[in-house]
């Protein structure tokens, strides 16, 4: 059973609107959670990490987590084309420091 | 500052053929991993390591064996390739902070 699930889209909104990303994980054990941006042909890049349960805003972007309901989310506001990207979740669990990664949610800002 | 640098970029080998990927970080970082990623399927831990000296097994290690050289370079070696491990690798590396993270800019494995 997969561990991290994400919904893989494809997921387009216009731009200027509010792109919603979802994440839930399976083992209610994890800690740390994490928002990577990976463009086409690219490397992922940190963009958000969060380690208590409510909001965490960035710029444009906010990460939610509700450990209760095991479900971790990514918005970003004012959607822009170069934010067309795949977004993948990551999640750690104890004490390791290895991350679980989801299988990434494209996101295709309209222009 | 070069962060995560892989080598090589892109590579083509023939089942059974052999071949290692070098990875290194100039961050002083403890913590380095190996992932593959083929589509739809997100990153997948092959290997880590948590410190010099030590080397773990991630979730898909088969096929694979990993050197921690020294704190900067970590490597990735396929002993007989099989058409299986075409994907692209990605190295990375964790610092102090969990929100240190980096990833190298990957090698493009092909293995006919």
């Amino acid at each position: 059973q997969k561990e991290v699930e994400q919904n893989s889209g494809p997921l387009s909104v216009p731009e200027g609107a509010i792109a919603s990303l979802n994440c839930t994980y399976s083992d209610r054990g994890s800690q740390s959670f994490f928002w990577y941006r990976q463009y086409s042909g690219k490397s992922p890049e940190l963009i958000m990490s969060i380690y208590s349960n409510g909001d965490k805003e960035d710029g444009r972007f906010t990460a939610q987590l509700n450990k209760a309901s095991q479900y971790v989310s990514l918005l970003i506001r004012d959607s822009q084309p170069s934010d067309s990207a795949t977004y993948l979740c990551a999640v750690r669990s104890g004490s390791a420091r290895q991350l679980t990664f989801g299988s990434g949610t494209q996101l295709t800002v309209l222009p | 500052n070069a962060g995560v640098t892989q080598t090589p970029k892109f590579q083509v080998l023939k089942t059974g053929q052999s071949m290692t990927l070098q990875c290194a970080q100039d961050m002083n970082h403890n913590s380095m991993y190996w992932y593959r990623q083929d589509p739809g399927m997100g990153l997948r831990l092959i290997y880590y390591s948590a410190s010099e000296g030590t080397t773990d097994k991630g979730e898909v290690p088969n096929g694979y064996n990993v050197s921690r050289l020294n704190k900067r370079e970590f490597s990735l070696r396929l002993e007989s390739a099989a058409p299986s491990q075409t994907s692209v690798y990605f190295c990375a590396s964790i610092g102090t902070s969990l929100d240190e993270q980096f990833f190298g800019p990957g090698t493009r494995l092909t293995v006919l």
